[in-house]
């Protein structure tokens, strides 16, 4: 299965600041990378596919980009909603795996 | 609105087997191209793809266990269902349902069920 590489494991930032995470893939995931957000005691919400496209509803401050292995979240001006658990996740290759999670934390 | 709703035993023996069911509302679960997958989180950890199921009944399942799961489908009544035999205390999580649309991510999740295993 491909293993999917996140970092940091957490990141302090200050709400109005700018956030960047990353994830790495064991091989070539193509443009099947996707990226969710999760708050305790919720379920996943799915934010990025596609490695750049918006889901339904999600902020224009939230943006996708990389490809091949190598692939980037950014949040743009933190909201306080914004700080949660972040997953990346690969659907290029079955069984689709996720990364460990960046924990984005109040500075 | 396309709503999944979790439901099942929230305490199951171990060697014993782990049965949910995922109902869908707002919806039909043989409409599109939409696969029903079954994913996993232990408290405090990540996540973990079970397995998934085609409208017409086809399935995926994780190979690390495969040999363990059944997922299955009952149209009539818009769910779908898993079961885990033999668990031990390494399958107690949380247990989320979800829906993918052809060979997208999951867009709609349930809620989820924790499910511990315990004597």
């Amino acid at each position: 299965e491909i293993v999917m590489t996140q970092s940091p494991a957490t990141l302090s930032v200050s709400p109005g600041e700018g956030a960047t995470l990353s994830c790495r893939a064991g091989q070539s995931v193509s443009s099947n990378l996707a990226w969710y957000q999760q708050k305790p005691g919720q379920a996943p919400r799915l934010l990025i596919y596609g490695v750049s496209a918006r889901a339904t509803g999600i902020p224009a401050r939230f943006s996708g980009s990389g490809s091949g292995t190598e692939f980037t979240l950014t949040i743009g001006s933190l909201q306080s909603e914004d700080f949660a658990v972040y997953y990346c996740q690969q659907y290029n290759n079955w069984p689709w795996t996720f990364g460990q999670g960046t924990k984005v934390e109040i500075k | 609105q396309v709503q999944l709703q979790e439901s099942g035993p929230g305490l199951v023996k171990p060697s014993q087997t782990l049965s949910l069911t995922c109902t869908v509302s707002g919806g039909s679960i043989n409409s599109g191209s939409y696969y029903w997958s079954w994913i996993r989180q232990p408290a405090g950890k990540g996540l973990e793809w079970i397995g998934r199921i085609y409208s017409s009944g086809s399935t995926n399942y994780n190979p690390s266990l495969k040999s363990r799961v059944t997922i299955s489908i009952d149209a009539s009544k818009n769910q779908f269902s898993l079961k885990l035999s033999s668990v031990t205390a390494a399958d107690t999580a949380v247990y989320y349902c979800a829906r993918q649309f052809s060979t997208l991510p999951p867009d709609y999740w349930g809620q989820g069920t924790l499910v511990t295993v315990s004597s």
